[in-house]
């Protein structure tokens, strides 16, 4: 069966411009996170979406990351104004009971 | 602040022996871990689990042990195969009050498995 897909795979863009990373979850899972890996470092949180709840944005570092998820399915991660920080892989997952399944993830350098 | 430490980047071992993956911990509010693994350029994969509950997790060569007291968890690799080489990654799962299950990760350990 699919699994979660995300695109695109790589993403390299330059510093100040927009972009948006898309998550497409496995298909009934009502649950989808977002995280990060920047090099050397953990996954960190930034997203949470369950059902037609309000999100929990408390992982995002700055009202420059905004996501959003239509339909309760595909799920957009956008990133304003990017910066040189912003350089990171970016995961998607989505929850069924107590297990995450993992996209494999965009990885995004700003130049 | 680091909540859920790895403290080692790397572990190498010979194939057929035991690997121990390491991990610690700081928030008492943790009910349940995981390990996941992690291959080049793709995403986390499941791999074990335990709840707070138990002290021991067993899943054929995978078994994951858990002291609360010491806030340690580890995960014994029995026996070592070159295709279990990867990044192992140990999460922890809050009782927040508003399940929504988010995971908070180490850094993960470079296991590398020698033929």
């Amino acid at each position: 069966g699919a699994g979660v897909s995300q695109s695109p795979s790589n993403k390299v863009t330059e510093k100040g411009k927009d972009v948006e990373l898309r998550c497409d979850p496995i298909s009934g899972h009502t649950a989808l996170y977002w995280y990060r890996q920047s090099l050397g470092q953990g996954l960190e949180f930034l997203i949470y979406f369950q059902g037609n709840s309000a999100p929990d944005k408390s992982g995002l570092p700055s009202d420059r990351f905004s996501a959003e998820r239509t339909g309760g399915s595909v799920s957009t991660l956008t990133i304003q104004r990017t910066q040189q920080e912003d350089s990171a892989v970016y995961l998607c997952a989505s929850r069924s009971y107590n297990e995450q399944f993992f996209g494999p993830g965009t990885r995004l350098t700003v130049l | 602040d680091q909540q859920v430490k790895q403290n080692s980047p790397s572990l190498s071992v010979q194939e057929g022996r035991i690997s121990i993956l390491n991990c610690d911990y700081t928030n008492s509010m943790f009910d349940y871990f995981l390990w996941y693994k992690k291959y080049p350029a793709e995403g986390p994969t499941f791999l074990i689990s335990i709840s707070s509950i138990k002290d021991k997790n067993e899943d054929g060569r995978f078994t994951v042990f858990l002291n609360k007291s010491a806030k340690h968890l580890s995960l014994h690799i029995v026996p070592s195969q070159p295709g279990d080489s990867a990044v192992y990654f140990c999460a922890a799962q809050g009782n927040s009050g508003g399940s929504n299950y988010k995971l908070t990760f180490g850094k993960g350990t470079l296991l590398t498995v020698n033929p």
